[in-house]
Parts: structure tokens; sequence; C-alpha cells
């Protein structure tokens, strides 16, 4: 099966750079993913990486080494409406989810 | 057009009643997905059909679980003898295509009480 472990909750300032990290245990996948889900609302997608090393989109970048099983999702730039819960997954057809970070940022 | 729709959005119960969840997926999307999230916690998978076809009903919880796809599009997901541990937010997606790199696009999810 897929497992994934993430930190429960970051706390930051406004303007601020925060990292999550996602370390996993799977049996095989295609890629890892990130999303991004406001309080009552829709997971929203961020970010995908199919191979070794960052992408890149605007103020968030991905990363993901295979090697280690290891990913994490950069955040910079933080603003307000980045306070949320964030979510990194396994893909390999469906989506495996780890328990999920919440983020506040403070002013 | 639009983004996935699901209705209704909340919905209150009470034990061993059964419900019917429905998800209207992105037009031309032929992937869909059901998820189950229960308060605090990660998106748990449930069922995927591709078409009309489910070929991983691997996360459905038991036998009172189902779910059906028609025409390509709309899905149903019905809980039989709800229970108290089935109360959670049940969210759909939607992707163009069978592919595994994918986006999933989640529509804002029915929350279930039992009561």
């Amino acid at each position: 099966g897929q497992s994934l472990e993430q930190p429960s909750e970051v706390t930051a300032v406004e303007g601020a750079i925060v990292q999550i990290n996602c370390t996993y245990q799977t049996s095989g996948f295609y890629g890892l993913s990130w999303y991004q889900q406001h309080d009552g609302g829709a997971p929203t997608f961020l970010s995908y990486n199919a191979l070794d090393g960052l992408e890149e989109t605007g103020r968030f970048s991905s990363f993901l080494s295979r090697s280690d099983s290891y990913g994490y999702l950069l955040l910079q730039e933080l603003q307000m409406k980045d306070s949320a819960s964030y979510f990194c997954a396994l893909n390999d057809y469906k989506l495996s989810f780890g328990a999920g970070t919440t983020v506040t940022v403070r002013a | 057009g639009a983004g996935v729709s699901q209705s209704p959005s909340n919905k209150v119960t009470e034990k061993g009643k059964d419900v019917e969840l429905r998800c209207d997926p992105i037009s031309g999307h032929t992937a869909l997905y059901w998820y189950r999230q229960s308060l605090g916690q990660g998106l748990e998978f449930l069922i995927y059909f591709q078409g009309n076809s489910a070929p991983d009903k691997s996360g459905l919880p038991s036998d009172r679980f189902s779910a059906e796809r028609t025409g390509g599009s709309v899905s149903t997901l019905t809980i039989q003898r709800t229970q108290q541990e089935d109360s959670a937010v049940y969210l759909c997606a939607s992707s163009p295509r069978d592919s595994f790199t994918d986006t999933q696009y989640f529509g804002p999810g029915t929350r279930l009480t039992v009561l």
C-alpha cells in the first residue's frame, strides 16, 4: 500500500518562506502531487513532480527525490490567502493522500 | 464549461437510512473518482471510473457502499443502511483522460451527517 507523512501544522508570517515536507512509502507510483484546500472548499491542484528535481510554478515550488522517498512544497512570499491545508499525494491513477498540513499565515 | 458539481451540498440522515450522492463531472472528462474526507483528515480513495466502468472499487469500505456512472457522465454514490461512522465529506473528482499524470478537478463535496 501507500503511506505518506507530513507535518500537521505550520505557522509563519506574511512574506516568509515555508517548506512542507512529505515522506512516503510505496510499492510504486508515477509521481507526487500537491493540493491546496481552503476551509470548507474543494482541493485544488498546485504542482506535480513526475521526475526527481524541482518544479516551479509562480510562488510555489515542489521537489521530489525518489531515492530518498521524499518531497516538499515550498511556499514563497507568503500571503494571508495562503492560509489553507496542503496535501501531498502519490499518483498511481488514483491519488493516495497524506493527512495534510495546516498552514496559518500571520500578519 | 463549469467545474465539477455535487449535490446535495449537505445531507443529514438518520442511522439506517439510505442516501444517494450525485456528481456531475466536467464535460468530456472520462475519468471520475470518489473520495471521502473525515474531519481533519486527508482524502481516502473510494472508487474510480473510466467511462461507465469501475476498474477499481478497492476503496469502498463495505458492501453498503456502491456507485454507478451512466452515459460516461453523471455518477451516483449510494450508501445503504447508513451508520454514524459514514459521516464525512464525500468528494468527487474528474480528469480528462486515463492518464496517471492528469490533474484531478474536485467538486465542493457533500457533507453527510448520520445521526
